[in-house]
């Protein structure tokens, strides 16, 4: 079965310090790797996304490394801030047909002030 | 307003009752789809939809139907709700080419008593 793991459930950073949020894949008919960020009573959003020909991919203060070997990628949070605050999903698409995405179970991210 | 749009945002139902959720959306995307949130679950696909007249069966489509009579709209009924049904509900949709990412609306929080 295609899955996708997403650790930790929930993570408490102080602001100013690093957020890191791990996923693990094993089926490797996955072409592409987003971010989706989600705000309570809103749907998830794309945050940033990388493919598994690229290492590493940063926008802003958010960066995404790639593990191809492992089949593990992470998003890191460089100064995390409390508007930062949201639940994170790791998402891997499918290479083939609809293209469609398998989501990670969300770690809910609370930055301290 | 350009965007894709849920309605109703909540909804409460009893066991046995039908109910339907409707999708719009204003940029003729070609696909749709329809995700459960759940916590401990992520988002797991329910049904999608490639273009009018077409759908087709994702994760978890028991007990529940779809239709897609024109681009815009794709509505997602529970034919006889059960409690295990109590879940948030977020449509997204996405363009063609299979590299645009998905964009989400804001969800029906909908709870069966």
């Amino acid at each position: 079965q295609q899955q996708v793991k997403q650790s930790p459930q929930s993570l408490i950073v102080q602001k100013g310090g690093i957020s890191i949020i791990n996923c693990a894949y094993e089926n490797t008919a996955f072409d592409y790797f987003p971010w989706y960020q989600q705000f309570p009573g809103k749907g998830p959003a794309l945050l940033i996304a990388i493919r598994p020909d690229v290492s590493e991919k940063k926008e802003g203060r958010f960066t995404i490394s790639f593990n191809k070997s492992a089949k593990q990628f992470s998003l890191h949070i460089m100064d995390s801030q409390p508007g930062d605050s949201a639940t994170y999903f790791c998402a891997a698409r499918i290479t083939s047909g609809t293209y469609k995405y398998i989501f990670g179970t969300g770690t809910r991210l609370k930055v301290l002030a | 307003d350009a965007g894709i749009t849920q309605s109703p945002r909540y909804k409460i139902t009893e066991t046995g009752r039908q109910v339907t959720l409707m999708c719009h959306q204003t940029w003729s995307h070609s696909y749709m789809f329809w995700y459960r949130q759940d916590l401990g679950h992520g988002l797991r696909l329910i049904y999608y939809s490639a273009a009018a007249d077409i759908t087709d069966k994702g994760e978890v489509p028991d007990g529940y139907v779809v239709s897609r009579s024109k681009t815009e709209n794709f509505p997602l009924t529970l034919e006889s709700a059960t409690r295990s049904q109590t879940s948030v509900y977020f449509c997204a949709s996405r363009d063609s080419p299979s590299n645009q990412p998905q964009h989400f609306g804001d969800g029906t929080r909908l709870s069966i008593l």
